[in-house]
């Protein structure tokens, strides 16, 4: 059964730890996005990467870090450089890069740090 | 920068009624426009896109929009609502080579 997997669903941490969230998919996708959705904002684009071990910053990257050594898998890494890290994190595959591909999501990673 | 501009944060309609979300982007060039939903513990999904050609789009259960080029505007309708389409509707704008921008959402409640 293809598709994206993020763990853990629920996470929490205290302020000043590191964290990273897991992104698997299976969907054999060359593009990989994190988004991280508030409440009344909508989602707003964190890191994307279009292709193995290259990665791009998106609108909000500061207090973040991502790799991808892999096809399958994009971690996202909330350092406590990030002011408010408490959030629900979205990540998302598309078959190539370039966002007019439709993108599809994993179930998400909400982050309350305390 | 481009921006995406969904007017109603909350709609609540009933069973059968007929629903329309706003949706309004500010860029004048060339865009890809899409709209996502969220179903209440479900993945976000897309709901239907236009690239180009006929104005009019038809996406899943039911649900259609309309690229207005001279109004920027992509609006979501659906003649008759369900109760199961009771989620959050997102609309996006991606314009030449930049990223996916979205709008802050509209929550709908369909009331049985």
């Amino acid at each position: 059964d293809g598709g994206i997997t993020q763990s853990p669903k629920y996470l929490f941490r205290k302020e000043g730890q590191n964290v990273t969230l897991s992104c698997e998919q299976n969907l054999n996708h060359d593009a990989m996005y994190w988004y991280r959705q508030d409440p009344g904002q909508g989602l707003r684009l964190i890191y994307y990467s279009q292709i193995v071990n290259d990665f791009q910053k998106g609108d909000i990257a500061e207090g973040y870090s991502v790799s991808r050594e892999k096809k399958e898998s994009f971690p996202l890494t909330v350092t406590s450089a990030q002011k408010n890290p408490t959030a629900f994190y979205l990540c998302a595959s598309s078959q190539a890069g370039g966002f007019r591909n439709e993108q599809f999501f994993g179930p998400g990673t909400r982050l309350t740090v305390l | 920068a481009q921006s995406v501009s969904q007017h109603n944060h909350h709609v609540i309609l009933s069973e059968a009624a007929s629903l329309e979300l706003g949706c309004n982007y500010s860029y004048g060039g060339t865009v890809n426009l899409f709209w996502y939903v969220q179903y209440p513990g479900q993945h976000l999904q897309l709901l239907l896109k236009y690239f180009s050609g006929d104005p009019l789009v038809k996406g899943i259960k039911g649900f259609e929009a309309e690229f207005i080029k001279s109004k920027f505007s992509f609006n979501l309708r659906k003649p008759s609502v369900q109760w199961s389409d009771t989620a959050e509707y997102f609309c996006a704008v991606n314009a030449g080579y930049s990223t996916l921008t979205f709008g802050k959402g509209t929550m709908l409640l369909v009331s049985p």
